[in-house]
């Protein structure tokens, strides 16, 4: 079964702007990450928050994880074109085994 | 980074045959490989666990004598879709992680593009 439940499942919106992309989950998660997907393509790592933290920067990305409401949130600031692509939630279930949320489709308007 | 391949990105075939994937790990070992599959507009769903020398674990549902896998080395973990129909027809991604990083971080593959006629 799916660890997490991502919101919206598509959004789009103009160059320039935030997108704002929600992950909710159900079991306890010792980390939660964030991969994105070009279209027809492999995943590509984005970012990773452990249980600890609350808030975590990498470039104009910005991840927040709140683990009392099971939930995450990755923004992405000052989109551009090429962020256009599926973004997904994932964390590890069991040992070692990576469960992914269902995505949220991401299309920046140029 | 570490670094993985597959092999074909895509592949056309007839239905009843078979088709094998390659999933290899450039730079680094991997004792144990990860098999997904992802349907149009859909996330990725855990097929199998490959570890290197020992048979594959499959997640609840996916039948193992019709995705055959071969971990037969350190940097390759093989797919062989049997007697493929064109329910078969998915995108085909494996993952890995290395030792030094664990498998917090993997590293993904770009994909293998199945289509049963």
């Amino acid at each position: 079964s799916q660890q997490g439940e991502e919101d919206p499942q598509a959004l789009s919106i103009q160059e320039g702007e935030n997108a704002t992309m929600n992950c909710s989950y159900k079991t306890s998660i010792n980390n939660l990450q964030w991969y994105r997907q070009n279209s027809g393509r492999g995943l590509v790592h984005l970012i990773l928050i452990r249980s600890n933290e609350r808030e975590k920067h990498s470039g104009r990305l910005r991840v927040t994880l709140d683990t009392s409401k099971k939930s995450s949130s990755l923004l992405i600031t000052a989109s551009r074109a090429a962020d256009t692509a599926s973004y997904f939630c994932a964390a590890i279930q069991g040992a070692q085994k990576l469960v992914f949320g269902q995505g949220t489709r991401l299309t920046i308007n140029p | 980074g570490a670094v993985v391949s597959q092999h074909p990105s895509w592949v056309i075939c007839k239905s009843g045959t078979s088709v094998k994937i390659e999933c290899r790990s450039l730079d680094f070992q991997a004792t144990t490989m990860f098999w997904y599959r992802q349907f149009p507009k859909q996330s990725l769903m855990l097929m199998a666990t490959s570890n290197e020398g020992s048979k594959a674990t499959y997640e609840q549902g996916v039948e193992k004598d019709k995705f055959l896998i071969n971990h037969a080395s350190l940097t390759l973990s093989t797919l062989t879709v049997t007697s493929a129909h064109p329910e078969d027809s998915s995108f085909y991604i494996c993952s890995a992680f290395t030792s030094g990083t664990g498998p917090d971080t993997q590293y993904f593959g770009p994909g293998t593009r199945l289509t049963v006629l």
